[in-house]
């Protein structure tokens, strides 16, 4: 059971660059959320899902999108990369109910140079 | 402003050295509150959830109690490989608002 997979785990890009941090899961969870994880300060939430074609913004969702065409499949797209989204992205799904437990992927490990 | 604040930032004990962790929030509409484990390099780990004051959890040598202020880690006894970061999130209607967390060192 792969659970919550993330690819890829590191990138490096360049200032100005767009690319897709994928996220796919295999526990047909309808709630998925992206955080962002940065030294010394808690997950934080940039977007999420609450079902197929249902997207909603989070606490940070400047210079990201996200668009959900399947139950599985959660992709975060940053438009042109800026040094400051260096950081850690975690996916996270859960069930129906907000009560629920979030499960998190090993995340990916983005520079921005 | 919706808060959570965990304490302390780190922690070092020796093998069998029993303590608390500390998880305070200001959350208005909180849902509940979620404790998770964190390895280097690795996604958060869902622990416990604890849904009213009083409430209490436990799994092998951690215990994980609520209170209407705050919440509290007790790990009784570590070993090293309890070593890791421990992060607290509060439940805002299925959003949840995490701490800062608690990185605990266990040294043989």
């Amino acid at each position: 059971n792969a659970g919550v997979t993330q690819t890829p785990k590191f990138q490096v890009l360049k200032t100005g660059q767009s690319m897709t941090l994928q996220c796919a899961q295999d526990m047909n969870h309808e709630y998925m959320s992206w955080y962002r994880q940065d030294p010394g300060m808690g997950l934080r939430l940039i977007h999420y899902s609450v079902g197929a074609g249902i997207t909603d913004q989070g606490e940070v969702p400047n210079g990201y999108n996200v668009s959900r065409s399947t139950t599985e499949d959660f992709p975060l797209r940053l438009l042109s990369a800026a040094p400051s989204q260096t950081s850690v992205y975690f996916c996270a799904s859960r069930r129906t109910g907000s009560n629920q437990p979030q499960h998190f992927g090993d995340g990916t490990r983005l520079s921005i140079l | 402003e919706d808060q959570v604040t965990q304490s302390p930032e780190a922690l070092r004990l020796q093998e069998g050295e029993s303590s608390s962790l500390n998880c305070s929030y200001t959350v208005s509409g909180l849902r509940g509150l979620f404790w998770y484990r964190q390895d280097p390099g690795k996604g958060p780990e869902f622990l416990f959830t604890l849904y009213s004051a009083g409430e209490e959890k436990e799994k092998e040598r951690l215990k994980a109690t609520l209170t209407k202020k705050e919440s509290f880690l007790h790990i009784t006894a570590p070993k090293p490989e309890d070593s890791a970061t421990y992060l607290c999130a509060a439940n805002q209607g299925g959003k949840l608002i995490f701490g800062q967390g608690t990185e605990l060192s266990v040294k043989p």
